[in-house]
């Protein structure tokens, strides 16, 4: 297996533009994670999908971020619009059954908003 | 879930164990000690964990005091590549109630 796959792997964009991440779990978890890191937040996370359906939101920013999950090989996670502040490493991960060891992140899109 | 206590930074030579202690004085009896390590510009990856019992797999050991209040996660022989920030975690396992979180972790180097 390739593993979690993220798209892009950096992304330069001006502020106020649309950005779309994207990920692709591992065949056959049915969980996915979305988590962002930064220097001084350290490893947060935003939101986590279970079968498709989102589970727990409250770890998205604002109304500016938006996730989704349209089938079980698929996720984006949408910001619009962009700010500077949005600049930082969003690592996507996916899990078998969401047992606590069984993560498998993905390389993460490290965004920069300028 | 449990407080985790972990040094901010720790330096081991090459070829060395490298002993990484975490204090969880608060842990309940069904909470399991977690390890994880992120390799710079790399997502988190999982090592091994524990409940009670020392475990051991390829990547390394876990040794968990006899009251459970304190564990140590041990590389025994440290390369260059095992420099990451390593993660301890202290959670019951549960299938997904709720996401695992990451606190800010140990920054181990490791030295030629």
């Amino acid at each position: 297996d390739a593993g979690v796959i993220q798209s892009p792997r950096h992304e330069v964009t001006e502020m106020g533009q649309e950005v779309t991440l994207r990920c692709k779990p591992i065949s056959g978890h049915d969980y996915l994670f979305w988590y962002r890191q930064t220097m001084m937040r350290g490893l947060e996370l935003l939101i986590y999908f279970n079968n498709n359906v989102p589970i727990d939101d409250s770890g998205m920013p604002e109304d500016r971020f938006s996730a989704k999950m349209p089938n079980a090989s698929f996720s984006t996670l949408k910001i619009q619009p962009s700010e500077p502040r949005d600049s930082a490493v969003y690592f996507c991960a996916s899990s078998f059954d969401g047992r606590q060891y069984g993560y498998t992140f993905g390389s993460g899109t490290r965004l920069t908003v300028v | 879930d449990a407080k985790t206590t972990q040094p901010t930074s720790m330096d081991c030579a090459e070829g060395r164990a490298a002993n990484l202690p975490c204090n969880h004085s608060t842990i309940s009896g069904n909470e399991y000690v977690y390890w994880y390590r992120q390799i710079h510009s790399q997502g988190p990856q999982y090592i091994i964990h524990g409940l009670k019992n020392n475990e051991t797999n390829e990547m390394a050991s876990l040794i968990i005091t006899e009251d459970r209040k304190s564990s140590t996660l041990i590389l025994p022989h440290a390369t260059l590549r095992d420099t990451a920030v390593y993660y301890c975690i202290v959670r019951v396992m549960d299938t997904g109630r709720r996401a695992l979180t990451f606190g800010s972790g140990t920054r181990l180097q490791v030295q030629p």
